[in-house]
Formats: structure tokens, sequence, C-alpha cells
């Protein structure tokens, strides 16, 4: 039983360069979420899908787009890469049962992201 | 700005001691989560704790809320080498008009052998 699976696990870019960060997931939740974990500033949400087709800004969408056109795979896009785009990203997912809030997070292993 | 905020920042004890960390928050909450995060790894869910509740077991962890002064406390009894890791209190919080999900900076705890 994979879970939430983040790939890749570790990239770095140059600044300007552009990437796809891919997440995967098999429990058949509904909504997905992308967060960056800083040192010092904790779990901030980037952006997240209530369902398949729909996508949501969270508290630091600048600088990021997402996709999801399956349900189980929410992708995270940074079309021009820059230093302070440099962190841990994190996706998750959750059930559908009202409101979400209520619901336990599931997370991926994490994706580490360089940009020099 | 972060809606939970948890205290200590870091805490080293001994194995077999118990361990306590706390959250505060800033607005009313209908729940508060609590997860672990080994290092190099990803938040595991721990507890879920809703706002008409004051306390939780779940095996040697044991959560407690109180709503009326906006904390929250996790205490892990007989704390193993294998708790070491940070933990996070989260909060539902309205963001942008809808209810999201919101992390504090962790507290990390390490248990000495």
């Amino acid at each position: 039983n994979a879970g939430v699976t983040q790939t890749p696990k570790f990239r770095v870019l140059k600044t300007g360069q552009s990437m796809t960060l891919l997440c995967a997931q098999d429990m058949n939740h509904e909504y997905m979420y992308w967060y960056r974990q800083d040192p010092g500033m904790g779990l901030r949400l980037i952006h997240y899908s209530v369902g398949e087709g729909t996508t949501a800004k969270g508290e630091v969408p600048d600088g990021y787009n997402v996709s999801r056109l399956k349900k189980q795979n929410f992708l995270l896009g940074l079309e021009s890469a820059a230093p302070s785009q440099t962190s841990v990203y994190f996706c998750a997912s959750s059930y559908d049962r009202g409101d979400y809030s209520n619901q336990p997070q599931h997370f991926g292993d994490g994706t580490r992201l360089s940009i020099l | 700005s972060q809606q939970g905020e948890e205290d200590p920042q870091a805490l080293s004890i001994q194995e077999g001691e118990n361990a306590t960390m706390n959250c505060s928050y800033k607005t009313s909450i209908n729940n508060l989560q609590w997860y672990r995060q080994n290092s190099g790894r990803g938040l595991v869910h721990l507890i879920l704790i809703r706002s008409n509740e004051r306390e939780k077991h779940s095996g040697r962890l044991r959560v407690t809320l109180d709503t009326s002064k906006k904390s929250s406390s996790l205490l892990i009894t007989a704390s193993r080498a294998a708790d070491t890791a940070s933990y996070f209190c989260a909060t539902d919080a309205q963001i942008q008009g809808a209810q999201k999900l919101v992390f504090g900076q962790g507290t990390r705890l390490t248990i000495n052998p």
C-alpha cells in the first residue's frame, strides 16, 4: 500500500528553469494539497484541490501552478524557478467527509528542491 | 501568520521520561490535530481532538485541549528512542474565505538513550 508518492525525491535547478513535481495517491482521496516546508516557518499551503479538475490557491501560491487532471495525481509546476523557492515540498491527501479540515492528511516523503 | 505555535521549540529528555509539548492558537477552531515528522520523512497523523473534547488518548499519547485558553498539549509517556522526531500541531483556520489546515512550526523532540 503506497499511500502518497512524490517524484522526484531530490532536484537541483538553475534560476529560471522550469520543472514539475508529481504527487500520486492510491487511497481514492478527494482532496490533495501541496505544502512547502522551510526552517522556522513550518508548513505553508501552496495550492490545493477538492476534486478532479479543480484547484485553488493557498497561503503562498505565487510562482507556482498546479493541475489535477486525474483524481489520483496532483502536479506542482514551477515555471521560472527562483532561489526563494528552495525548499522541501510535501504533497498530502485526505478524504472528503464534509468539512475537509476535520480529516487527517496523509503525506508523502517530500521533494527536496534547490534552486541555484 | 501561523495559527498554531508550539512550545518549546526543542526538547531533549532521557529515555523513559515523559515528554510534554504545547500548542497555542489564535482564533476559534473546530478541531486540532497533532502530527509527527521523522527526519527526512513526511508528516504522520497522530491524533485529532475536536473542540468539544477536552482529552483524548491513543496508546502512549495523551492530548488535552483547553479552548478557553486556546491551547493544547501533547504528552508522550515512557518515551522511547523511536519517539525522536518533530511534532506539529495543526488547526483549522479561514484562509481566503475557506477552511484550511494551518501547521505550527513544530517542537523538535530528542530522546537520549
